[in-house]
């Protein structure tokens, strides 16, 4: 079974700041299948980022997903107060599997 | 606009079974683009997935939870449901149903979740 490891586990950034978020798969996977969510306290996860790198619909265009193989990356290019927030990358290859989550709190 | 709301009992005593449902509004269940899934997430842990359905009712299990869950699919209610037997403390989660697209295999939409805890 493939793992997604993700990093840092928490990320402790100032609004305004640009944010870097890393998900490394244990095998090579395929970037149509990486997604990447966001989840604040108390809700359900909210998909970001599906093929690694398109944005589903509404998310603003400060988030951006890239990568390829084993590593993928979530970049929020200025965070807004809105963005703090725990967030997940899940990959489907046999069957899905999530990533530990980065959190990313107030500075 | 999609909506999927879960239901079911909020407390479940050890070594009995667990029964979630999810109501899916908006949309139909019997679309041939989507699986129907579930997903849990223990008290300030990460997300894990328990299994999914397609409408015609094939299914697909997380493996280390396969002996004892079943998922099944109603298409005349657009409703598909949970069944996790022999529960522990350890199956104390938010419990979350979800549509995943067939084409990205991702989980489009979720429902709010339901707090499942089990204990005598």
């Amino acid at each position: 079974e493939i793992v997604l490891t993700q990093s840092p586990g928490t990320l402790s950034l100032s609004p305004g700041e640009r944010a870097t978020l890393s998900c490394r798969a244990s095998q090579g996977v395929s970037s149509s299948y990486l997604a990447w969510y966001q989840q604040k306290p108390g809700q359900a996860p909210r998909l970001l980022i599906s093929g690694a790198s398109s944005r589903a619909t509404g998310i603003p265009d400060r988030f951006s997903g890239s990568g390829s193989g084993t590593d993928f990356t979530l970049t929020i290019s200025r965070l807004e107060p809105e963005d703090f927030a725990v967030y997940y990358c899940q990959q489907y290859g046999s069957s899905p599997v999530f990533g530990g989550g980065t959190k990313v709190e107030i500075k | 606009q999609l909506q999927l709301q879960e239901s079911g009992p909020g407390l479940v005593k050890p070594s009995e079974t667990l029964s979630l449902t999810c109501t899916v509004s908006g949309g139909s269940i019997s679309s041939s683009s989507y699986y129907w899934g579930w997903i849990r997430q223990p008290p300030g842990k990460g997300l894990e997935w328990i299994g999914s359905i397609y409408y015609s009712g094939s299914t697909y299990y997380n493996p280390s939870l396969k002996s004892r869950v079943t998922i099944s699919v109603d298409t005349s209610k657009n409703q598909f449901s949970l069944k996790l037997s022999s529960v522990t403390a350890t199956d104390t989660a938010v419990y979350y149903c979800a549509r995943i697209a067939v084409a990205g295999r991702n989980f489009q939409h979720w429902g709010q979740g339901t707090l499942v805890t089990v204990s005598s």
